[in-house]
């Protein structure tokens, strides 16, 4: 059981490159969220999952894309990388249904820095 | 204004002192407050939930929620070195989808 895992760990891009961060749960959890974390900042949403092939904007969308074609894998995508996107971005997912609704279940982050 | 509040500190306190750690939040909807713990460079652990107003007791652990005055506080007992860590508070709506709003993080570190 790995809970949630993130990939890559790191990652360095130019300015207008793209990529992808992939997040997988393995706790058939319904719920996915993305993060990032800046200082100062805390934890701020960027897009969320209620379940398979539906996704939901957060606080800061912007600039952000989503997939969630499989229930257990969620998709962070950057079609033009800026870097004002630098920052450590964290996926977690939770149950929908009794005690564990009430808990989010994180990975170990991907530090990305935008030059 | 941010939805909830938190000072970031740093905090630095001596092995064995009282931690008060504290959020201020402006959202009345606020109805589920969670406590999460996060090691330097790892994902946040939840430590603490508490549903509406009162306490909550888990080992040297206090969770307080006071919704009259939207201001929420956790209390950390005979405080451990391995207890340094930045400390989030976390507030949710109900069926939100588990949307949750995170304060800023207070960094603490226990002096040995």
């Amino acid at each position: 059981n790995a809970g949630v895992t993130q990939t890559p760990k790191f990652r360095v891009l130019k300015t207008g490159q793209s990529m992808t961060l992939l997040c997988a749960q393995d706790m058939n959890h319904e719920y996915m969220y993305w993060y990032r974390q800046d200082p100062g900042m805390g934890l701020r949403l960027i897009h969320y999952s209620v379940g398979e092939g539906t996704t939901a904007k957060g606080e800061v969308p912007d600039g952000y894309n989503v997939s969630r074609l499989k229930k257990q894998n969620f998709l962070l995508g950057l079609e033009s990388a800026a870097p004002s996107q630098t920052s450590v971005y964290f996926c977690a997912s939770s149950s929908s249904t009794g005690r564990e609704r009430y808990e989010q279940y994180f990975g170990p982050g991907t530090r990305l820095t935008v030059t | 204004q941010k939805e909830v509040e938190q000072d970031p500190g740093p905090l630095s306190v001596p092995e064995g002192a009282i931690v008060s750690l504290n959020c201020t939040y402006s959202n009345s909807a606020f109805q589920y407050f969670m406590w999460y713990r996060q090691y330097s460079r790892k994902g946040p652990e939840l430590l603490m939930y508490t549903y509406s107003s009162g306490n909550k007791e888990d080992g040297r652990f206090t969770a307080q929620v006071d919704k009259s005055s939207k201001y929420i506080s956790l209390f950390i007992r005979d405080s451990q070195p391995s207890d340094s860590a930045t400390y989030l508070c976390a507030m949710r709506i109900y069926n939100q989808g588990g949307k949750l709003i995170f304060g800023q993080g207070t960094e603490l570190s226990v002096k040995p």
